[in-house]
């Protein structure tokens, strides 16, 4: 199973949006709904913020919000915070093999 | 709330074998369905899943690991271990324990790492 690849910076201003992509084949992303993403601020541990593309744990933002399209994932975030300033992984789990690979990450950086 | 922390060594030294162990409270690790989990990060890097253990004791490798790596639950003591043989410099890394829900098929709760160092 290949790395999932997602651009290595974006950038915006605050109450800006932005979208990052999360590119898998159609083994992965493109079969099966078994995205997660992480947001990860320096020196802590990842938290999940998108589960299974599209769905929110409890307590994390309406501003973040997860979508598919072929093998293409992808996070919004709404109306860019400071704090939204970090690190942010995507997940993918296939279940042939049982496997589970994640993205090399993108800093998000806001302006 | 659950709760993971992981514990060990912070030096090993090189061909040995790197031993971690992870404390969950709030959850007992045979009762699932979930996975328990390490995925570490060296330095300035992204996330590498290393693999997973079931409630029941099935297990999961990264085949990038497999034959280096083993996992398995202490439902005695509540925990979960990581053996990780024959390790070098490139297994120096931020070591995270996971829980992994089966039914979101995702991580969703870390501990807060322990650093490893292979020297």
């Amino acid at each position: 199973q290949s790395a999932l690849t997602q651009p290595a910076s974006v950038s915006g201003s605050p109450g800006q949006s932005i979208t990052i992509s999360c590119a898998g084949n159609y083994d992965d992303i493109g079969t099966y709904d078994y995205v997660s993403w992480y947001q990860q601020h320096p020196g802590k541990a990842p938290k999940l913020m998108i589960y299974e593309v599209s769905h929110r744990p409890s307590g994390v933002s309406v501003r973040f919000s997860g979508s598919k399209s072929g093998n293409v994932a992808s996070l919004t975030i709404l109306g860019l915070q400071a704090d939204d300033e970090a690190d942010y992984f995507c997940c993918s789990y296939t279940p042939t093999d049982r496997l589970v690979v994640f993205g090399a990450g993108t800093k998000v950086t806001v302006l | 709330q659950v709760q993971l922390q992981e514990s060990g060594p912070g030096l090993v030294k090189p061909s040995q074998t790197l031993s971690l162990t992870c404390s969950v409270s709030g959850n007992s690790v045979d009762r699932g369905p979930y996975y328990w989990s390490w995925v570490r990060q060296a330095a300035g890097k992204g996330l590498q899943y290393l693999g997973r253990v079931y409630t029941g004791g099935r297990t999961d490798y990264n085949p990038s690991f497999r034959g280096r790596v083993t996992i398995s639950l202490d439902t005695t003591k509540n925990q979960f271990s990581l053996s990780l043989r024959s390790v070098t410099a490139a297994d120096t890394a931020m070591y995270f324990c996971v829980k992994y829900i089966d039914s979101w098929d995702a991580f969703e709760t870390w501990g807060p790492g322990t650093m490893v160092a292979v020297s």
